[in-house]
């Protein structure tokens, strides 16, 4: 019964560089999101997707920042030109529907910009 | 706006004594708060502790209890007497009824230490 996995679990990026970031929900949820954690913020909703269809994006930098999910399967999170502000935990959570109560973390991928 | 405030950390315990660690939500736009505490163990994925629905009501788990005080906006997290195993971070939460097309709101997290 595998839970939320995410990948890659450490990426060191040098400034300006891209990172992706992989997300794979526990199998028959529809709800994926997106936070990203820092020790000042806390957990910081980014985005979220219901059956794959973005719903809500209003925690999204605008600039840089980008997700998607092009299948059930997996969701994406993408920042070009990475600064060293974007340093964090990046959290991937699934639910069965969105905001039934439990979401399901992965156990995070840490981005760290030098 | 919705948000959630809570005890800022690291708190320190020692064990078999009690804790209590704060949380207060806003919830302007969100009719009917549900709540939650999230738990991340050293080396673990954060998971669900407990999460109450309705106000007036307590959920428990683990030895933890939190009631759902609507008059003071609060969802204080409590337990009686500590272990080390405890240690870990707690996230207190905010969110809204199923299907409504919202997320959770998060706290900054509390750190817990609890010491022999």
């Amino acid at each position: 019964n595998a839970g939320v996995i995410q990948t890659p679990r450490h990426k060191v990026t040098g400034k300006g560089q891209e990172a992706t970031l992989w997300c794979e929900p526990i199998s028959g949820h529809s709800a994926v999101f997106w936070y990203r954690q820092t020790i000042v913020q806390g957990l910081e909703f980014l985005t979220y997707f219901r059956n794959q269809a973005p719903i809500d994006d209003s925690g999204m930098p605008k600039e840089r920042f980008s997700a998607q999910m092009p299948n059930q399967s997996h969701s994406t999170l993408k920042i070009q030109s990475t600064q060293p502000q974007d340093s964090a935990v990046y959290l991937c959570a699934s639910s069965l529907r969105e905001n039934t109560g439990q979401l399901y973390f992965g156990e995070g991928s840490k981005l760290t910009v030098l | 706006g919705d948000s959630v405030t809570q005890t800022e950390g690291p708190v320190t315990v020692s064990e078999s004594e009690s804790l209590i660690i704060n949380c207060t939500y806003s919830a302007t736009s969100i009719a009917y708060p549900n709540l939650f505490w999230y738990v991340r163990y050293p080396g673990e994925g954060l998971q669900l502790l407990l999460k109450v629905i309705t106000a007036g009501q307590k959920g428990s788990s683990r030895g933890f209890e939190a009631t759902y005080n609507k008059e003071t906006t609060s969802f204080h997290l409590q337990k009686a007497s500590v272990q080390e195993s405890d240690s870990a971070v707690y996230y207190c939460a905010l969110g809204d009824q199923p299907n409504s097309g919202t997320y959770q709101r998060f706290g900054t997290g509390t750190k817990l230490q609890v010491v022999p």
